[in-house]
């Protein structure tokens, strides 16, 4: 089992919906959560972390974390085709100074 | 708004060279990292450091590698005999001690022919 798992799509949403990414995870020992957007060729882009259990929001971004089912999603509102990415799932262990990845998943807005 | 440098931004280098590549972390951060990313890829963890120490490293960070914090600011990543497997965009990050989000540099690919 992966230790972290993403849908890599991609996944394509019409400009001005909601885009729902997600995202589980393997070790329940995990404690932070981040979600990174990363545009071709270039770096891991931090758009949010979330820590407990519930919603956090950041202007159109909505992260929903779920301690007990292990999964963590990314909503997107009003939908951008600049938010035309790969999006990043990380999550590091309680007992560690790393990020764990995800494989991603490639999101496509259509005009 | 303080961000990760890195350069340089494309290293081509042949195959059993020394390559270093190297990092300005966010200037009041305490935690730095290098990651990689082989083209089409997930973001693979390499090393950790701390209070000018290793913290953390993984199974691919081994002998042929090295990090070093030579001063104030510089935080650099040696690749002693590169092989072609390690042609890869290389990832610096940094974080402050009192928060666990981690900030990204541009990047480093480097290209071993």
């Amino acid at each position: 089992q992966k230790e972290v798992e993403q849908n890599s799509g991609p996944l394509s949403v019409p400009e001005g919906a909601i885009a729902s990414l997600n995202c589980t995870y393997s070790d329940r020992g995990s404690q932070s959560f981040f979600w990174y957007r990363q545009y071709s060729g270039k770096s891991p882009e931090l758009i949010m972390s979330i820590y407990s259990n519930g919603d956090k929001e950041d202007g159109r971004f909505t992260a929903q974390l779920n301690k007990a089912s292990q999964y963590v999603s990314l909503l997107i509102r009003d939908s951008q085709p600049s938010d035309s990415a790969t999006y990043l799932c990380a999550v590091k262990k309680d007992s560690n100074y790393q990020l764990i990845w995800g494989a991603g998943t490639k999101l496509i807005i259509k005009p | 708004e303080p961000e990760v440098t890195q350069t340089p931004s494309h290293q081509v280098t042949q195959m059993g060279q020394e390559v270093i590549l190297r990092c300005v972390p966010i200037s009041n951060h305490l935690y730095f990292y290098w990651y990689r990313q082989i083209l089409g890829q997930k973001v693979e963890f390499l090393v950790s450091f701390y209070n000018n120490e290793i913290s953390e490293k993984s199974e691919i960070f081994d002998d042929q590698f090295s990090v070093e914090r030579p001063d104030g600011s510089n935080f650099t990543l040696k690749i002693r005999s590169t092989k072609l497997e390690d042609s890869a965009m290389y990832f610096c990050a940094s974080r402050p001690g009192t928060a666990y989000e981690q900030y990204f540099g541009p990047g480093t690919r480097l290209t071993v022919t």
